[in-house]
């Protein structure tokens, strides 16, 4: 089992709708947990952190973390056609690693 | 953007061949990663420093050993190439371990035949 896991995709929405992309971990000690976007033939750029129970917002992302459930997961409100890319979930592990999950293609249709 | 510059970016090489990486930073930060990405895989970790010539494996590292003689440069080595090493290698550097501080290089696309 990885210790982070995300479904591959590819998710596709319409433009406006909201996305919901989520993640699971397998480390109960880990602490933080970061989404990450990357364009095609890009490198990954930081978009969320979150190291709470709840949400936390910023601009049209949402992200939720439930540490009993061991599950994080972003939404992206008011979708864009900007915003189709691959979304990466990553958590800090007990050995202090950052690891990542396989990622999500998200695609927004116009 | 994030002082980072990965050193080759494509290289096309043999298999059984000595190849390195360099990732070179501007931003004096103590942390430096190399991972490999793969499609159905994400970022896999290969190695990680903490500091010159301070390294760690990461969830990859068979067949892959690093140096980091500088804090600027963070060298990844593949000792002989093998064709399961065709990726995108990058490198990534941080200041601290929060994670909010975790730059990406541009990447280096490895093809090993």
């Amino acid at each position: 089992q990885k210790e982070v896991e995300q479904n591959s995709g590819p998710l596709s929405v319409p433009e406006g709708a909201i996305a919901s992309l989520n993640c699971t971990y397998s480390d109960r000690v880990s602490q933080s947990f970061f989404w990450y976007r990357q364009y095609s033939g890009k490198s990954p750029e930081l978009i969320m952190s979150i190291y709470s129970n709840g949400d936390k917002e910023d601009g049209r992302f949402t992200a939720q973390l439930n540490k009993a459930s061991q599950y994080v997961s972003l939404l992206i409100r008011d979708s864009q056609p900007s915003d189709s890319a691959t979304y990466l979930c990553a958590s800090y592990n007990q050995g202090g690693k950052l690891i990542f999950g396989q990622g999500t293609e998200l695609s927004v249709k116009p | 953007d994030a002082g980072i510059t990965q050193s080759p970016r494509h290289k096309v090489t043999e298999t059984g061949t000595p190849v390195t990486l360099r990732c070179h930073q501007t931003e004096n930060h103590r942390y430096m990663y190399w991972y490999r990405q793969d499609p159905g895989h994400g970022l896999r970790l290969i190695h990680y420093s903490y500091g010159v010539k301070d390294t760690d494996k990461g969830e990859v590292s068979d067949g892959y050993s690093v140096s980091r003689s500088k804090t600027e440069d963070f060298l990844l080595t593949l000792e002989s190439a093998t064709s399961s090493q065709t990726s995108v290698y990058f490198c990534a550097i941080s200041e601290d371990r929060s994670g909010n501080t975790i730059y990406f290089g541009e990447g280096s696309w490895l093809t090993v035949v």
